[in-house]
């Protein structure tokens, strides 16, 4: 079977760092992906780890253990335009995107 | 470049009614997907397509059908309409190449069946 978790909902205020976790038991894994969706739209790309280690692209790092199916996205300098969802996805093959449920982000003053 | 476009946005369906979903990609991917989400969840995979004339089920397939006749457009058609099919559907589309992993999403369409 598949398995993604996610916390539902995280808050936090503008100017601090967020971080936040992902696991995952999934048949197949060929990356995991981390997409932003705000309220009312589209998902969009934010990273994509194949390997173990952490990536930075500006603002915004993503986290991948393998041995341990965990992956963490950290958000720094939170602005009020991060309120949104984040996405933990795992790439099964073909790109096949097995979902989490998202968490919710909340950004207050 | 429009990138990747659904039409309709919005559709109010009766049980047991058919309608399509369109889907099209101007990007020349090769890869295409339809997922739907329900209220509060993360996207479920209905079908995807590797390339024209080659499509396979992801992991809610039951009650849809697609084709992929050309490289550009992907309709997702659904007969005999459920409430269980009230969703937000969208489309998305990837380069095959090895280096391009992004997929790139439509704005979806919100389907409710009543």
């Amino acid at each position: 079977g598949q398995n993604i978790d996610q916390p539902t909902e995280m808050t936090a205020t503008e100017g601090a760092i967020v971080q936040i976790n992902c696991t995952y038991q999934t048949s197949g894994f060929n990356g995991l992906f981390w997409y932003q969706q705000h309220a009312g739209e589209a998902p969009t790309f934010l990273s994509y780890n194949v390997l173990d280690g952490l990536e930075e692209k500006g603002r915004f790092s993503s986290f991948l253990s393998r041995s341990k199916g965990y992956s963490y996205l950290l958000l720094k300098e939170l602005q009020m335009k991060d309120s949104a969802s984040y996405l933990c996805a795992v790439n099964t093959g073909f790109q096949k995107l097995v979902f989490g449920t998202g968490t919710r982000l909340l950004v207050s003053p | 470049n429009a990138g990747v476009t659904q039409t309709p946005k919005f559709r109010i369906l009766k049980i047991g009614q058919s309608m399509t979903l369109q889907c099209a990609q101007d990007m020349n991917h090769n890869y295409m997907y339809w997922y739907r989400q329900d209220p509060g969840m993360g996207l479920k995979l209905i079908y995807y397509s590797v390339g024209a004339g080659i499509t396979d089920k992801g992991e809610v397939p039951n009650g849809y059908n697609v084709s992929r006749s050309t490289t550009e457009d992907f309709p997702l058609r659904l007969e005999l309409a459920a409430p269980s099919q009230t969703s937000v559907y969208f489309c998305a589309s990837r380069s095959r190449d090895r280096d391009s992993y992004e997929q790139y999403f439509g704005p979806g369409t919100r389907l409710t069946v009543t």
